[in-house]
């Protein structure tokens, strides 16, 4: 069966830290990847997704990067936080273009 | 701009009674989704309908679509204190298929 793995679970940071978030999908090869930030009792904003290794398409300009180094590996990254990062970072996969299966989610606080 | 918005943005009801949520978009699409998230957690995938049905259910659930008003609704039956949660309806809009664009969401609160 299909599972995807995100961590941590909660995470507070300082303004101006680096960010390492991973995500992790196993049961299915070559999933499209994403990456998703939620404000408190708001919708979805697409950051990123990624339809393969080493291929990312980026919905929103700001600080955060990501990068697919592995199949089923999804990681996003900052070099300086701002204090506007905070939120519920959410990672997903698609195995069709349709459905998409979330992670438990990762709380980032930035102080 | 966002493709599905939500209607209400919040609801409470009576356990038992049914709740009813709405969907509009903007732009022609494929298929229509809704999603379920508790309070902290991850979504959960609910039901798909493509853009040539009219009708859907699944359990509790039923989904309606009218691509001629691009709307849609989530209707549950016979809720349960369990059925609290945020439902996100989403589309694939103009994406290619890649992308899903997710609305703001509707905020259910059943009352036991």
């Amino acid at each position: 069966s299909q599972t995807i793995h995100q961590w941590p679970a909660t995470l507070v940071q300082p303004v101006g830290s680096p960010l390492s978030l991973e995500c992790t999908v196993e049961g299915t090869s070559n999933p499209n990847l994403y990456w998703y930030r939620q404000a408190a009792g708001r919708g979805l904003q697409l950051l990123f997704y990624s339809v393969g290794i080493g291929q990312i398409s980026s919905e929103v300009p700001q600080n955060l990067s990501a990068s697919r180094p592995q199949d089923r590996q999804f990681i996003l990254s900052s070099k300086k936080l701002l204090l506007s990062d905070s939120g519920f970072y959410l990672c997903a996969y698609g195995t069709s273009v349709r459905t998409q299966y979330f992670g438990p989610g990762t709380r980032l606080t930035v102080l | 701009s966002q493709q599905g918005e939500e209607d209400p943005q919040a609801l409470s009801i009576q356990e038992g009674e049914n709740a009813t949520m709405n969907c509009s978009y903007k732009t022609s699409i494929n298929n229509l989704q809704w999603y379920r998230q508790n309070s902290g957690r991850g979504l959960v995938h609910l039901i798909l309908i493509r853009s040539n049905e009219r009708e859907k259910h699944s359990g509790r659930l039923r989904v309606t679509l009218d691509t001629s008003k691009k709307s849609s609704s989530l209707l549950i039956t016979a809720s349960r204190a369990a059925d609290t949660a945020s439902y996100f309806c989403a589309t694939d809009g103009d994406t290619g298929g890649f992308k899903t664009i997710f609305g703001a969401g509707t905020r259910l609160f059943v009352k036991a």
